[in-house]
């Protein structure tokens, strides 16, 4: 299996555009993780999906962060609009089923200007 | 809220022992992990401990568990210098009847000086 796919690996983009990042889990996994890392806060939960569900978004920052799971082999986080404080690297990991391991992509480092 | 704490940087020689500590909040915790992030990647399982155990050892890995004061640490035995990146502790805690949210700790920088 190819691990955990996420896209962009890099983005850079301006104040007030839109992004999206995407993710596609590990096939056969049913639980899919949304993180976000900084130096300051280190790794913050933004929002998890069980079976394509979302189960619990509180650790999204404002209105502005939205995320989909359309079906089991794809998951997108959208900023709109994006500020210079979201600059972060996302993570998406997926799991199994709990509390089975949990696997990372490698990864979109936004950087908002 | 669940809280996960670990101290920031750590600096070892190589050869030496290092053991990076963390502390949880949640005493409902089932798992504990502890995960390494290496630079430009993602995270990856190094280890984990059912709550019910208060120790596992897995090669140079040893963890540590004290329930009752709800501390976790890893000990790596005989450290390399390919051992230098950002360590995570992680628990696993309830939500909804389903043991699925992993709250992870800020993470320690192993620094493995040559």
């Amino acid at each position: 299996d190819a691990g955990v796919i996420q896209s962009p690996r890099h983005e850079v983009t301006e104040m007030g555009q839109e992004v999206t990042l995407r993710c596609k889990p590990i096939s056969g996994h049913n639980s899919l993780f949304w993180y976000r890392q900084t130096m300051m806060r280190g790794l913050e939960l933004l929002i998890y999906f069980n079976n394509n569900v979302p189960i619990d978004d509180s650790g999204m920052p404002e209105d502005r962060f939205s995320a989909k799971m359309p079906n089991a082999s794809f998951s997108t986080l959208k900023i709109q609009p994006s500020e210079p404080r979201d600059s972060a690297v996302y993570f998406c990991a997926s799991r199994e089923g709990a509390p089975g391991e949990l696997f990372f992509g490698e990864g979109s480092r936004l950087t908002v200007l | 809220g669940e809280d996960v704490e670990q101290s920031l940087f750590l600096s070892v020689r190589e050869g030496d022992s290092s053991v990076i500590n963390c502390t949880y909040t949640d005493s409902s915790s089932t798992y504990l992990y502890w995960y390494k992030q290496e630079p430009g990647a993602g995270l990856q399982l190094l280890t984990y401990i059912f709550s019910n155990m208060d120790m596992k050892q897995d090669q140079r890995l040893t963890v540590l568990l004290n329930k009752k004061d709800k501390h976790l640490s890893l000990r790596i035995a005989d450290t390399q210098t390919g051992d230098s990146a950002i360590y995570f502790c992680a628990e696993s805690s309830r939500y909804g009847g389903a043991t699925n949210k992993l709250i992870f700790g800020t993470g320690t920088l192993l620094a493995v000086q040559p």
